[in-house]
């Protein structure tokens, strides 16, 4: 099962561009890597999904090294509604795992 | 569109009793997943049910139990509750179109918080 590794918290100030970035040794091959948002008391949202290379969305983008054993969550030009707790997600066939989460404070 | 449900979203129960959970997913959503969430973590991954069946289990004592429903709705179950069972329980749904795969993307309902005394 792939166990995932992220940064425990950052802080960052409104309108900088946030990377969290997230270590997955034992991706498995089919697995895919999801980033997730929580704020407190409410259940999480998904953010972006990638497999490999980098994905980009609305919101965020996602850049996945070749050996697939880590990945990197860029939020651009944060604000102050960005601060909650990020998890890495990646998948397993039947145990899908969330990590302790990133816990990022935007700061005016 | 409404999102997943879950109810109640507030319980307080004593040791050893037992408890029900509810979830609605999302209109045509055919998996659902339970998560546990502890304060200060992340959710644990209690059970996936796909089509009406476990697809997928997590570390999780036989006190913990589910089912998914013909609408595709799901219950879990908790019996003899222990002080550490209290969390915030989150139900996820996604679509199946990959067969309730880890890639789908989930949605999460608010959650319903246990509390046992």
């Amino acid at each position: 099962l792939a166990k995932t590794t992220q940064p425990i918290s950052m802080d960052s100030y409104e309108g900088q561009e946030v990377n969290i970035t997230c270590s997955h040794n034992n991706i498995a091959t089919n697995d895919y890597i999801t980033w997730y948002q929580q704020f407190p008391s409410q259940g999480p949202r998904f953010i972006i999904q990638g497999y490999k290379t980098k994905v980009t969305n609305e919101v965020a983008s996602l850049f996945i090294p070749a050996d697939r054993k880590s990945s990197t969550l860029s939020l651009p030009r944060v604000s102050l509604s960005d601060t909650a707790v990020y998890y890495c997600l990646v998948g397993d066939d039947n145990d899908m795992r969330f990590g302790a989460g990133t816990r990022l404070t935007v700061k005016p | 569109d409404a999102g997943v449900t879950q109810s109640p979203t507030h319980l307080i129960k004593t040791r050893g009793q037992h408890v029900t959970l509810r979830c609605s997913p999302i209109s045509g959503h055919k998996s659902v997943s339970w998560y546990q969430q502890v304060l200060g973590q992340g959710p644990q991954f209690i059970f996936q049910y796909y089509e009406k069946e476990e697809r997928g289990r997590g570390n999780f004592p036989d006190r913990f139990s589910a089912r998914q429903f013909p609408n595709y709705s799901s219950e879990l179950n908790v019996n003899a509750l222990l002080l550490g069972d209290s969390a915030l329980y989150l139900c996820a749904s996604s679509s199946g179109l990959a067969g309730g795969a880890p890639q789908e993307t989930q949605y999460f309902g608010p959650g319903t918080r246990l509390l046992v005394l």
